[in-house]
Parts: structure tokens; C-alpha cells; sequence
């Protein structure tokens, strides 16, 4: 099982660029999270989805959209890049039942100059 | 709201040692609480997972407890080696989101 993949794994925008991150889950999971990681910061949420077609706000939507059209799919979005969304960006997955861990992606490395 | 501790920030300790690093959270209704590995560039690698009626769970040279009374788990590294150097995080469903509520993290170093 390929578990969650990220695509792509590192990119350079210019401010003002836009981009979509894809998260990918093979486990038929039915949570799936956006988090970005910032130095100082620790890992925050973005945007999350409780199921295909649902998506949520999280502690930092500003600057992000998301959709999850199809299950294993959730994508994340950046319309206009600005510099303080240079981060690491981690998606990750669980199923409903909260005692089970949280699978994560390999990250995607984004820098916006 | 669920807030994450981790301290100390930093940590050096010679081979073979045996290390502790904490976690203290401030709701003790926690569903479970995991722990991660970091190495520097890279992803999450999730070590161990405690469910809330857990007291401890074990991995080779890893021993994770949970003390929801104090709000505190704690990571036993036996006989540290170089390569466990990286940072270790350890993080806890937090609010309705069913999201990861992330300490900031220990960054170890093993010195050979």
C-alpha cells in the first residue's frame, strides 16, 4: 500500500502564482487533514474534510482552498501566493474512529518569493 | 482547547544513554495521544500510538507512557544511538475537528 502520497513533493512560486497540492489515500479513509509547518510554529491545520464532498476551515484557511471530489482526493489550493505561505505542507488521513492514529504524507516544500 | 508541551526544546546526550522526553497537554480527555519522529527535511514517522485506556506501549527501544491524571506521556529511548538523533513530536486529538493538536517538538542529538 502506497499509504498517503503528496504531489508535488517541493515547488518555487512567484508571489501571485497560484497552485494546487494533491493528497492521495489508499486506506478508504474518510478524514483527511491539510496542515502546514512553519519553523517556531509547530504543525497548524489548514483545512480538513469529514467525507467525500464536505470540507471545513481550520486554524489557518486564510490564503487556501480545498476540495475532496472523490474519497482518496483531497486537494488543496492556493490562489494567489503570498511569502508567508512558504512552508511545509503535510497532508494526512484517519478513519472516523478517533482512538486510531493519523497516517501522513511525506510533506510538500513550498517557497514563494 | 487542547494545548501541547513539549520541553525541553532541545536536548544533547552522549551514546548510550537512556533519555526521557515529555509531553504535558491541558485537557486530560484525550482519545489518545501519538508520538512522531522528524528527521530534518523530511516527514512525520509515527513511533507509537496510546489510546486513552492505555497506561504504555512499546516498540524496541521505545517506551511511550500516559498519565491522563497529570496530563502527561512521556518517550523512553533505551541505549540512545546517533541515528535516534531528529526531532521527536508528540501530539493529541484536540477540539471537534478531530484534528492533531502538535507539541513544538525536542530536538535530540545523540553524540557518537
Amino acid at each position: 500500500n502506497a499509504g498517503v502520497t503528496q504531489t508535488p513533493k517541493f515547488r518555487v512560486l512567484k508571489t501571485g502564482q497560484s497552485m494546487t497540492l494533491l493528497c492521495a489515500q489508499d486506506m478508504n479513509h474518510e478524514y483527511m487533514y491539510w496542515y502546514r509547518q512553519d519553523p517556531g510554529m509547530g504543525l497548524r491545520l489548514i483545512h480538513y474534510s469529514v467525507g467525500e464532498g464536505t470540507t471545513a476551515k481550520g486554524e489557518v484557511p486564510d490564503g487556501y482552498n480545498v476540495s475532496r471530489l472523490k474519497k482518496q482526493n483531497f486537494l488543496l489550493g492556493l490562489e494567489s501566493a503570498a511569502p508567508s505561505q512558504t512552508s511545509v505542507y503535510f497532508c494526512a488521513s484517519r478513519t472516523p474512529y478517533i482512538f486510531y492514529e493519523q497516517y501522513f504524507g511525506p510533506g510538500t516544500r513550498l517557497t514563494v518569493t | 482547547k487542547q494545548e501541547v508541551t513539549q520541553i525541553p526544546a532541545a536536548l544533547s546526550v552522549p551514546e548510550g544513554e537512556n533519555l526521557v522526553l515529555n509531553c504535558s497537554f491541558t485537557d486530560s480527555a484525550i482519545y489518545n495521544l501519538q508520538w512522531f519522529r522528524q528527521d530534518p527535511g523530511k516527514g512525520l514517522t509515527s513511533l507509537l500510538l496510546i489510546q486513552s485506556s492505555q497506561r504504555e506501549q512499546t516498540s524496541g527501544r521505545l517506551n511511550a507512557s500516559l498519565d491522563k491524571s497529570s496530563g502527561r506521556s512521556t518517550l523512553y529511548i533505551a541505549a540512545s544511538q546517533p541515528g535516534d538523533s531528529a526531532t521527536y513530536l508528540c501530539a493529541s486529538y484536540g477540539g471537534s475537528q478531530g484534528n492533531l493538536i502538535f507539541g513544538k517538538g525536542t530536538k535530540l542529538s545523540v553524540k557518537p
